[in-house]
């Protein structure tokens, strides 16, 4: 019971590239998000999913995009890295209004 | 604007001592709480889903207990173990695909 995959685990970019971050969930959840977890700032939503096909800004949304890809997969780009975007990423699943399930974080250095 | 607080921030135990975890909220207007257990380098893990309408739910040696009109929960953990050593987060679904996380509370269990 794989529950959400996150890939890579770890990864650094360097100013200005880009990258994708992947995550897939198994357990048919409507609903998907891409958090971001800062020291001091807690989690923050960044773009949230709540259906297959639609897409919708979080509380941090500038300088990511993501792609529903389709039920199970949920994306999270960064197309020109910054040191700012220095984080642990998240992704989770859920009904709506229903348990949360993360994946285990991608940690991103920007240098 | 809903705000999650818990306290205390950071809590060392000696093995076996019951122990309670806060957490308060500035809008009672929730659909649910939840509360995860994370450890250093990890994701979070789902431990309790207590919906609005609901006092409290139990599982194992936990119990989580919501008091919506006074903007209150408690996770009590019994019977502490070293194993139980992690952060633990709340967080309230406000609707709207919204989730509003605290800052968390560093338990550390002494063995």
């Amino acid at each position: 019971n794989a529950g959400v995959t996150q890939t890579p685990k770890f990864q650094v970019l360097k100013t200005g590239q880009s990258m994708t971050l992947q995550c897939a969930q198994d357990m048919n959840h409507n609903s998907m998000y891409w958090y971001r977890q800062d020291p001091g700032m807690g989690l923050r939503l960044i773009y949230y999913s709540a259906s297959e096909g639609t897409t919708d800004k979080g509380e941090v949304p500038n300088g990511y995009n993501v792609s529903r890809l389709n039920k199970r997969e949920f994306s999270l780009r960064l197309e020109s890295a910054a040191p700012s975007q220095t984080s642990v990423y998240f992704c989770a699943s859920s009904e709506t209004g229903g348990e949360a399930f993360f994946g285990q974080g991608t940690r991103l250095t920007v240098v | 604007k809903q705000e999650v607080t818990q306290i205390p921030a950071a809590l060392s135990v000696p093995e076996g001592e019951n122990l309670v975890l806060n957490c308060s909220f500035t809008d009672s207007a929730i659909y649910n709480l939840q509360w995860f257990r994370q450890d250093p380098g990890k994701g979070l893990t789902s431990l309790l889903l207590i919906q609005s309408s609901q006092r409290e739910q139990t599982s194992g040696r936990l119990n989580a207990s919501l008091d919506k009109s006074s903007g209150r929960s408690t996770l009590y953990i019994a019977a502490s173990q070293p194993g139980d050593s992690a952060t633990y987060l709340c967080a309230v679904y406000t609707g709207g695909f919204k989730t509003i996380f605290g800052a968390g509370t560093r338990l550390f269990v002494k063995a």
